[in-house]
């Protein structure tokens, strides 16, 4: 099956510092991929669509410049929580959109980022 | 209006037994794909089971089959025969394909235990 990566699976760092999360599919080409916000035992929170060598896609209320998105190849999209704060600590998790999987289109997801800001 | 429900906070089965949770959603689109994920308390979303709008024939994986009445708008999972790993959130998602994307929209989540 389709396999995504996550990198780091947990971090914690000083409010004001920004936080980088690289998400990966391993055995497939996603010119989609999203990313999603979740709060403890609540569903998650679509923040923004990623496509490859265009601007992301961000949903109401999510800000642009706090969560800056990049997605610059087919197997790669990065999240960058910029001057993060107390706030901003959360469960981060992307998904890939492979075209090719079962169904025809499905999203897999990675195994999630869990952000502390201290 | 939530698109898509998933009305059972909790849910608890007996190993070795089946358990149906439900899922309804709502949507105009003539084209549409459902999907069941299983979040252990790891927090990866494992993908289960989809069923699309125009699939006549409900889902089956394994030990896992979608129930899907597309005139009622449900699409229930059916886990039978429970294991103790089955214990886990589960969510129903709904891909609607009129959008650009493909987004997928999910429910509040289940909490199934399974108990020995």
């Amino acid at each position: 099956g389709a396999v995504v990566s996550q990198h780091p699976s947990r971090v914690i760092c000083k409010s004001g510092t920004s936080v980088k999360i690289e998400c990966r599919s391993l055995d497939f080409q996603a010119t989609t991929m999203f990313w999603y916000r979740q709060f403890p035992k609540k569903s998650l929170m679509l923040m923004a669509t990623s496509n490859e060598g265009s601007k992301a896609t961000y949903e109401q209320g999510v800000e642009k410049d706090k969560f800056l998105i990049n997605h610059a190849s087919l197997t790669l999209s990065t999240l960058t929580v910029t001057s993060a704060h107390p706030e901003d600590s959360s469960f981060y998790i992307c998904s890939a959109r492979d075209v090719g999987g079962q169904g025809g289109d499905t999203q897999y997801f990675g195994p999630g980022t869990r952000l502390t800001v201290l | 209006a939530q698109k898509i429900t998933q009305t059972q906070p909790g849910m608890f089965v007996q190993e070795k037994e089946a358990v149906t949770l439900d899922c309804t959603y709502d949507t105009s689109d003539q084209s549409y794909g459902l999907f069941w994920y299983k979040q252990p308390s790891s927090g990866e979303m494992i993908f289960l089971i989809y069923q699309g709008s125009y699939d006549e024939q409900n889902a089956t994986e394994g030990r896992y089959s979608l129930n899907f009445q597309k005139a009622r708008k449900s699409a229930n999972l059916v886990i039978s025969a429970s294991q103790l790993g089955d214990s886990a959130m589960y969510f129903c998602a709904m891909r609607e394909d009129s959008g650009g994307y493909n987004k997928l929209i999910f429910g509040a989540g289940t909490r199934l235990a399974v108990h020995p």
